[in-house]
């Protein structure tokens, strides 16, 4: 499995853009990069993913590096209710069937301020 | 109008008990998963299914069977519960990218 390093906490102030920082160096050609969110109390959330090329969707921006060793998600206008544990994955390739083993690590405890 | 439910949300049980979690998915997914979240907060694969076949099985006790009666469901059981099985069960399904959990289930052995 690629690993991947996630800094334990940032805080951000609400309206701002918070920047989630994840290396992955030992990603290979075909993995893709998963960001998920677990809000306390709850399920996982899907964010958004991405293989080499920046994206985007309604949630977040997913840019990652031209060598795809490290990638940042980012909330433009983080809210309080962005305040939340996430998770960047790097799941293996095992078949054609997808992310179906999602290894959740620490991930980064972002605290959205008022 | 809820995409993956489980059921019951809390559980309370003795040790040596056998007990039941539910799931369904409305979502016309493949994959279903079952994933463990421990009092450390990691959250841990534990089996995956494909229409109704077992695709991964995370060396857990066989005291957790899985079973899929259907696509749509993908349900856990627990025989003789132990203390360390304490935990929140999440339930998962997917198809490709975006894999949607449940609210999950709160199993507390006492």
């Amino acid at each position: 499995d690629a690993k991947t390093t996630q800094p334990p906490s940032m805080d951000c102030a609400e309206g701002r853009a918070a920047n989630l920082p994840c290396n992955h160096s030992t990603i290979s050609g075909n993995e893709y990069v998963y960001w998920y969110r677990q809000i306390h109390s709850q399920g996982p959330q899907y964010i958004i993913h991405g293989l080499k090329n920046n994206e985007t969707n309604e949630m977040a921006s997913l840019i990652i590096t031209e060598d795809r060793k490290s990638s940042t998600l980012i909330l433009p206008h983080a809210t309080l209710r962005d305040t939340a544990v996430y998770y960047c994955i790097v799941p293996p390739l095992i078949s054609n069937f997808g992310n179906e083993k999602l290894t959740f690590g620490t991930g980064t405890r972002l605290t959205i301020i008022p | 109008d809820t995409a993956v439910s489980q059921t019951p949300k809390y559980l309370v049980t003795q040790m040596g008990n056998d007990k039941s979690i539910k799931c369904e998915q409305n979502l016309g997914h493949d994959t279903m998963y079952w994933y463990k979240q421990d009092s450390k907060k990691f959250l841990k694969i534990m089996f995956s299914y494909n229409n109704k076949e077992l695709i991964i099985n995370e060396t857990v006790p066989n005291r957790f069977s899985p079973k899929s009666p259907d696509k749509a469901h993908l349900n856990l059981h627990i025989n003789s519960l132990e203390l360390g099985d304490s935990a929140v069960y999440f339930c998962a399904s997917s198809q490709l990218a975006e894999a949607f959990f449940g609210q999950g289930t709160r199993l507390t052995v006492v």
